[in-house]
């Protein structure tokens, strides 16, 4: 079952603009993390979030936390066609063990000229 | 090489058939992991192994799915008596042990049951 919803479903903008993706989770966590998957093949990792943590960031990107709400944020900042991808939010089941990663069904997004 | 590399890239079979898919992971991650992604949709946990532990097979939809890790290195994701529901992209990850936090997934292999 899903873990983590993302909203929107797809966001267009253009370059350089900057793009906001949603997630909401259901149970307890430990860390929240965000992929992007291009052309709909392998994933790449981008950021990493703990459960005591607000905020992150890494480059353009900044990921929120908010625990009390069970939803995270992803802001992409000064957009590129680059960034045009599908990105998913994951969590690892909060009992720990083997972190198996639980994925939403992502925020497809793309960036025009 | 540097990442996980999975092959074949795209597989087409016919409903009925045997397939199997094969994950290198990264040189001396332990862990390794399968998932299913089908289309439009986020990323489903088949099964996860770690070092010489008893993998996880809950995420594992059917006695028609089975997987092996040889040598605690590559892994092969068999699945028996393909349909048309198996259609879908295999994914494969892996990750250091004690560093699970994040997985390094490979390319993919496109599967397609006609």
């Amino acid at each position: 079952s899903q873990q983590g919803e993302e909203d929107p479903q797809a966001l267009s903008i253009q370059e350089g603009e900057n793009a906001t993706m949603n997630c909401s989770y259901k149970t307890s966590i430990n860390n929240l993390q965000w992929y992007r998957q291009n052309s709909g093949r392998g994933l790449v990792h981008l950021i990493l979030i703990r459960s005591n943590e607000r905020e992150k960031h890494s480059g353009r990107l900044r990921v929120t936390l908010d625990t009390s709400k069970k939803s995270s944020s992803l802001l992409i900042t000064a957009s590129r066609a680059a960034d045009t991808a599908s990105y998913f939010c994951a969590t690892p089941p909060f009992s720990g063990g083997y972190n198996k990663l639980i994925f939403g069904a992502g925020t497809r997004l793309a960036v025009h000229p | 090489g540097a990442g996980v590399s999975q092959s074949p890239s795209n597989k087409v079979t016919e409903k009925g058939k045997d397939v199997e898919l094969r994950c290198d992971p990264i040189s001396g991650h332990t862990a390794l992991y399968w998932y299913r992604q089908s289309l439009g949709q986020g990323l489903e946990f088949l099964i996860y192994f770690q070092g010489n532990s008893a993998p996880d097979k809950s995420g594992l939809p059917s006695d028609r799915f089975s997987a092996e890790r040889t040598g605690g290195s590559v892994s092969t994701l068999t699945i028996q008596r393909t349909q048309q529901e198996d259609s879908a992209v295999y994914l494969c990850a892996s990750s250091l042990a004690g560093q699970e936090d994040e997985q390094f997934f490979g390319p993919g292999t496109r599967l397609t049951v006609l």
